[in-house]
């Protein structure tokens, strides 16, 4: 069965400054990989994905995540955090193939804090 | 716009009642999930539907029932057998005919929150 693990239940950083979200995962082969926002009381919102190809991967909100095969991580990263970016974020992976689509496994996510 | 809506937004459920959360969406998507969320836990599934008339339970499944009469429409029922329903519950639809090979994107509403008094 996969798995994902967040290695940070809470991160506080200074506004301006660099994130990095870790995130590893455990699935027999390379998954689909997913990073999603939620905040309070709110539905999650898709980050950016990794299906194939590329393993740098952009997306929405100035956020990247690398896919690192080796290490089994998929971790997010922003340059320079605005205060706006204070959420909790889940990585997920879902398995490729078959009819599982749609089946994610969710990390246990991570809490940004955002001090100004 | 399309979309995923849940409702209600809040609901209150009494010892021993079932409550039902619904979860419409107008995306013309085959597949719909149901997923709980627990502070630190992240999220789970409950249960998930790949066609009309079909679903398959998902890790946590005791305790919800659900139905696919319709394919814009996927309800849940918190039955009484749930000892622990206090959560947030959270619907989610992907199209099945492509699937997330294809890109596609896996869209999530935006959540109900269930508290038991």
């Amino acid at each position: 069965a996969q798995s994902v693990t967040q290695p940070d239940i809470h991160i506080t950083v200074s506004e301006g400054a660099s994130l990095e979200l870790r995130c590893n995962y455990s699935y027999g082969a390379t998954p689909y990989l997913f990073w999603y926002v939620q905040s309070p009381g709110q539905g999650l919102q898709l980050l950016l994905k990794y299906f194939s190809g590329d393993t740098l991967v952009q997306g929405i909100k100035g956020f990247e995540a690398e896919f690192k095969r080796s290490q089994s991580s998929f971790n997010l990263r922003k340059p320079s955090v605005h205060w706006s970016d204070a959420a909790e974020y889940f990585c997920a992976v879902a398995p490729t193939g078959g009819t599982s689509y749609g089946k994610l496994t969710f990390g246990q996510g991570t809490i940004l804090t955002v001090h100004p | 716009d399309g979309g995923i809506t849940q409702s209600p937004k809040y609901l209150f459920r009494k010892e021993g009642q079932n409550v039902t959360l619904s979860c419409e969406q107008n995306l013309n998507h085959d597949a719909m999930y149901w997923y709980r969320q627990d502070p630190g836990q992240g999220l789970r599934l409950i249960y998930y539907s790949q066609i009309v008339n079909d679903f398959q339970k998902g890790d946590i499944a005791e305790g919800y029932s659900v139905s696919r009469e319709k394919k814009e429409s996927f309800p849940l029922t918190v039955t009484s057998a749930q000892k622990n329903p206090t959560a947030f519950y959270l619907c989610a639809s992907i199209g099945r005919d492509r699937g997330l090979a294809a890109g596609n994107t896996i869209y999530f509403g935006e959540g109900s929150w269930l508290t038991v008094v």
